[in-house]
């Protein structure tokens, strides 16, 4: 059974950082492009970075380009999430998604929620 | 690439048939994704590459369309199936965009 659980969300100030952890079970982790999709509370989906399997592509959303940096240990079939210069207006429940083929997510892990306040 | 979905909300009763819409701004062929999301989950995948229903979706639901048009059809309303609806487009990878949602709720 594929599995995505997300992990490291909390309360953070604005200008601090946090890092995000998903932890994938239940198929070949290496051999799938990975997603991170974020949504603010009342709002709709907004997707924030890939990286492919072998980790060579990666790619931003322009609203976290220059702060956040995604990365993945295959090894340890673990995705992650580095944001810095965090904003007020990155509060939001982050999602790991699992991609197929450039075309669709398949599996979303529950989410982590990040709330950026002081 | 923007999608629009339309209506914004969808009021309808049990056993209705819904016709949900996604409108992009210029062609995605058929890479054209549907979810669902209930209150305080992930979303789910319902269809991809505009028609194809993923594994355990019941056949109530049905994606159409290709280029720039397309539709999502529950046939018969379940009681679970009140929900929000997204549709995502990939023709841009790596760069996947959401429409803001269709919000099927009871009448």
């Amino acid at each position: 059974e594929v599995q995505l659980v997300e992990s490291g969300g909390g309360l953070v100030k604005p200008g601090g950082s946090l890092r995000l952890s998903c932890a994938a079970s239940g198929f070949t982790f290496s051999l799938y492009t990975m997603n991170w999709v974020r949504q603010a509370p009342g709002t709709g989906l907004e997707w924030v970075s890939g990286i492919t399997g072998d980790g060579n592509h990666i790619s931003y959303g322009d609203s976290v380009k220059g702060r956040f940096t995604i990365s993945r240990d295959n090894a340890k079939n673990s995705l992650y999430l580095q944001m810095n210069s965090l904003r007020a207006e990155d509060t939001a429940v982050y999602y790991c998604a699992r991609e197929i083929s450039g075309r669709y997510c398949d599996y979303w892990g529950q989410g982590s929620l990040v709330i950026v306040s002081s | 690439i923007v999608l629009t979905q339309s209506p914004a909300t969808l009021s309808l009763s049990p056993g209705e048939r819904a016709i949900l819409s996604c409108r992009a701004s210029q062609s995605v062929s058929s890479y054209l994704a549907w979810y669902q999301q209930k209150p305080g989950q992930a979303p789910r995948l319902l269809i991809s590459d505009a028609s194809n229903r993923a594994t355990g979706i019941p056949a109530r639901f049905s994606g159409s369309g290709s280029g720039t048009d397309f539709t999502l059809t529950i046939s018969s309303l379940e009681p679970e199936d009140f929900a929000v609806y997204y549709c995502q487009q990939c023709s841009s990878w790596p760069l996947f965009t959401f429409g803001p949602g269709t919000k099927v709720d009871v009448k």
